[in-house]
């Protein structure tokens, strides 16, 4: 009864790092998530991915990349690391309704 | 573009009603849920909508008015772990697999 499972749950980057947050889910859902979630403030979505093997930009897509590995992983790559990119990111799939990971809290130092 | 609004916070007693209500506006449209989110944690799913009308699930109930692009959470019998942020938001585009975008959240603040 996983749901959606997100790694790594913490993480702390120096500038100039890159690192991927991977993310899986066993709910057979087409469409995949992320989003980041910066204190006192809502979800925004950094990109999204309707089927397998298809991936679009979200509102935040700039500093990131994804790939939809196939239908049950989605995972998020920074490539350089900056400061403003610390924040909690979360991964979610739907169909109806959207499940979430439990979130990765990240911080770029 | 997308948009949500919804009230930033609202307060309420213990045992009280509380509604939030969510205005949209999207280039398409496929359903208005609701989430729970409390502290440190993850959103956690409450109601969908995808018609006009109430849908009621225990304490909790969401309406969904299509031509006034309007929705609210209804929120009975508070209780004070009731107090948590609540989301609205909106599958923009077509079918089920178009963008999910979250309105800024409620902050609920159940007193005693």
């Amino acid at each position: 009864n996983a749901g959606v499972t997100q790694t790594p749950k913490f993480q702390v980057l120096k500038t100039g790092q890159s690192m991927t947050l991977q993310c899986a889910q066993d709910m057979n859902h087409n469409s995949m998530y992320w989003y980041r979630q910066d204190p006192g403030m809502g979800l925004r979505l950094i990109y999204y991915s309707a089927s397998e093997g298809t991936t679009d930009k979200g509102e935040v897509p700039n500093g990131y990349n994804v790939s939809r590995l196939n239908k049950r992983e989605f995972s998020l790559r920074l490539e350089s690391a900056a400061p403003s990119q610390t924040s909690v990111y979360f991964c979610a799939s739907s169909d109806r309704a959207a499940f979430f990971g439990q979130g990765t809290r990240l911080t770029v130092v | 573009g997308q948009s949500l609004e919804q009230p930033s916070e609202v307060t309420a007693v213990e045992g009280a009603i509380v509604q939030i209500n969510c205005t949209y506006q999207t280039s398409g449209f496929y359903g208005l849920s609701w989430y729970q989110q409390h502290d440190g944690g993850a959103p956690t799913f409450l109601s969908y909508n995808a018609l006009d009308g109430l849908e009621e699930t225990g304490r909790f109930s969401s309406f969904l008015s299509r031509s006034d692009s309007y929705g609210y959470l209804l929120l009975q019998e508070l209780q004070m772990k009731d107090s948590a942020s609540y989301f609205c938001a909106v599958r923009d585009g077509s079918g089920n697999t178009g963008k999910l975008i979250f309105g800024q959240g409620t902050t609920l603040q159940v007193k005693p």
